[in-house]
């Protein structure tokens, strides 16, 4: 069975700025995506980004990124210039071959003016 | 013209009762779940359905049930529900290809409470 954790449960950050969500898992599996979700308040769960672990490339969307260190199971999402939009809570989730997500316990962020 | 779409976003209903919560997606896509977000924002995959196979998560109780009268719908169903039951219940759907999955396209979601 697969673990996610997400060790910050809360986060915050002016706006404008940069902050990185983190992410460790933990599995035996080979073959594996992993994902980063955002749910704002309308609850909603929005696909942040993507990760195939067979690619070494970090993904990247717009002001979003990842860094992927596979060996070491981390996965960490950078948002660069931060809004105030982002705010919202953060999950981080493992996604086997069947693609049955595993969630982490999520990371709340706080974007401040 | 949502992806996903659930009904009702919102169910208040009294323990014992038996209740339902429809999912659709037009998105063709071959494979839906079901996941519960408890009132700490866990969440939990319950089930994953395609045409030819249905995955139960082992720790959910068998008063849930999955119907899928087609590719496009899953259906979950409660008997008996208990206070325990209340959470936000969402419905996920991907396809399958010849690279693995696409990412999983959520619903909006059903805040379910028991009372």
């Amino acid at each position: 069975a697969q673990t996610v954790t997400q060790s910050q449960p809360e986060m915050s950050v002016q706006e404008a700025e940069t902050v990185t969500l983190s992410c460790t898992y933990d599995t035996s599996e080979s073959n594996y995506y992993l994902f980063w979700y955002k749910q704002p308040p309308s609850r909603q769960m929005i696909l942040v980004i993507r990760q195939e672990a067979y690619k070494q490339q970090n993904a990247t969307e717009n002001r979003f990124s990842v860094n992927f260190q596979k060996a070491a199971k981390s996965f960490s999402l950078k948002i660069s210039d931060s809004q105030l939009g982002d705010t919202a809570m953060y999950f981080c989730a493992f996604g086997n071959a069947g693609n049955m997500l595993t969630f982490g316990g999520g990371t709340r962020l706080m974007v401040k003016p | 013209d949502t992806a996903v779409s659930q009904t009702p976003k919102y169910l208040v209903t009294q323990m014992g009762n038996d209740k339902s919560i429809k999912c659709e997606q037009n998105l063709g896509h071959d494979t839906m779940y079901w996941y519960k977000q408890d009132s700490k924002k866990f969440l939990k995959i319950m089930f994953s359905y395609n045409n030819k196979e249905l995955i139960i998560n082992e720790t959910v109780p068998n008063r849930f049930s999955p119907k899928s009268p087609d590719k496009a719908h899953l259906n979950l169903h409660i008997n008996s529900l208990e206070l325990g039951d209340s959470a936000v219940y969402f419905c996920a759907s991907s396809q399958v290809w010849t690279g693995g999955h696409t990412e999983a396209f959520f619903g909006q979601g059903t805040r379910l409470t028991v009372v």
